[in-house]
């Protein structure tokens, strides 16, 4: 089983819309959890850390469920700019090491 | 974050041969880290260098094929040593910056074999 699973997509969306990806992890000793942003041809870039209680950065909203092991984002309010691949990623208990997701394909549609 | 540097950002290359990839940070970091993205596929860390200390590889991957230096806080090298076309990847380094481990990457290095 993979580390990390994510939905490849692609999720095409209209202007405004509101869209959720989701991610689940394999490892219940996981300790910290990313969403990043790679866009075509570019390297990978932080869009936000998860928290256990949730974190809300503007139009963006992460949610942690331990129980679950599972992982969301949630982009309201799509703008053109959104569009990327959104790569889930864990760390293990102990290691140094971010294991990512094979990423969720986002077009946002004018 | 860090800014980070990488040299060749692409390059072309004859199986057989080897290329060093050459990181470079704006600040000093402990560890950096390598990364490879293979076409149509996620990121697959390689090892971890430190300063000071033998690099430490991930499964699949070994000192022979990816050997790395790390003379300093602030550099490090990937070789990629006896191409053949199945190395074609992306080839990325990255730093730990701010809280909860997250990491930084750098701009990439396109290798394709031929």
């Amino acid at each position: 089983r993979k580390e990390v699973e994510q939905d490849p997509g692609p999720f095409n969306v209209p202007e405004g819309a509101t869209v959720a990806f989701n991610c689940t992890y394999s490892n219940s000793a996981s300790q910290s959890f990313f969403w990043y942003r790679q866009d075509c041809r570019k390297e990978p870039k932080l869009l936000m850390s998860v928290y256990s209680s949730g974190n809300e950065d503007g139009r963006f909203t992460a949610q942690l469920n331990r129980a679950s092991q599972y992982i969301s984002l949630l982009i309201r309010d799509s703008k053109l700019s959104d569009s990327a691949t959104y790569l889930c990623v864990v760390l293990k208990t102990g290691a140094n090491n971010l294991f990512f997701g094979t990423g969720t394909r986002l077009t946002v549609i004018p | 974050s860090a800014v980070i540097s990488q040299k060749p950002s692409r390059d072309i290359c004859q199986r057989g041969t080897s290329l060093t990839i050459q990181c470079q940070v704006d600040s000093q970091v402990t560890m950096m880290f390598w990364y490879r993205q293979q076409p149509g596929q996620s990121l697959t860390l390689i090892a971890t260098a430190n300063q000071g200390s033998e690099a430490t590889y991930e499964s699949g991957f070994v000192i022979d094929k990816f050997p790395i230096s790390r003379p300093n806080l602030t550099f490090s090298t990937l070789t990629v040593s006896n191409m053949s076309p199945e190395d074609s990847s992306i080839y990325l380094c990255s730093v730990e910056g701010g809280s909860f481990y997250e990491q930084y990457f750098g701009p990439g290095t396109r290798l394709t074999v031929t």
